[in-house]
């Protein structure tokens, strides 16, 4: 079982803003990065650090953390942003250093 | 630009070892973290292992027993072994690249590319 925690499945209308959250203990001391896949590709780094975007990601993904909890906001939900996102992290609690996903968040725009 | 390619054995039979090995182009090996990640028909992301150019590894524990992750500096490349294969680790296996940074004190992972991808059945 994935020890980040995300909902499996969100809808956005055209133009809207969503948020996909991603909570676990190990965002407590790390931050989050986030990964964009679609079907029969391999993900795609989209957001890392506080809020940093790769080049070639639109600045309409965004991130922040507070506490256990990272998001991932997409403000102004295009069609082809429909895809699933991923959640990472570092988790340093057991003796050796690891990195764990999120189960993934379905997005659907409507 | 770093690109990622990947390649190794797509069929295998159960009890028998996975290998794929993953070759770096374009950007410096050392400094960073290299990486193997596993996605399952129809299910998210599991990360499997990474190594670095000194051969440091770090190993998820619910495969550590069965994977070795290793380098080859003088070929750029770095390789995955999974023994005693069953059909649970029927999957796409990814390399990706893994940086690290640091801001007000919280360090932060990314892996910023990714191989295409690798599918790997276990069947008898």
């Amino acid at each position: 079982s994935s020890e980040l925690t995300q909902d499996p499945a969100v809808s956005v209308a055209l133009g809207q803003t969503v948020r996909i959250t991603c909570q676990g203990d190990s965002l407590r001391s790390y931050y989050a990065s986030w990964y964009q896949q679609k079907p029969g590709q391999a993900p795609v780094l989209v957001i890392y650090g506080k809020n940093n975007r790769p080049s070639g990601i639109p600045d309409r993904f965004s991130g922040s953390s507070s506490g256990n909890t990272a998001s991932l906001t997409i403000t102004g939900a295009q069609a082809e942003d429909e895809a699933d996102y991923y959640c990472n992290s570092r988790d340093s609690s057991g003796n050796h250093p690891r990195c764990v996903f999120g189960g993934g968040t379905k997005l659907t725009v409507l | 630009q770093v690109q990622l390619q990947q390649w190794g054995a797509g069929l295998l039979k159960p009890s028998e070892t996975l290998s794929l090995t993953c070759a770096v182009y374009g950007g410096s090996f050392s400094g960073y973290y290299w990486s193997w990640i596993r996605q399952p028909p129809g299910k998210g992301l599991e990360w499997i292992g990474e190594i670095n150019h000194s051969g440091s590894t770090n190993y998820n524990p619910s495969l550590k027993s069965r994977v070795t992750i290793s380098v080859d500096t003088s070929k750029n490349q770095f390789s995955l072994k999974l023994s005693s294969v069953t059909a649970a680790d029927t999957a796409v296996y990814y390399c990706a690249t893994r940086r690290k940074g640091m801001l007000y004190g919280y360090y932060y992972y990314y892996m910023d590319v990714w191989g295409k991808g690798t599918t790997v059945t276990v069947s008898s």
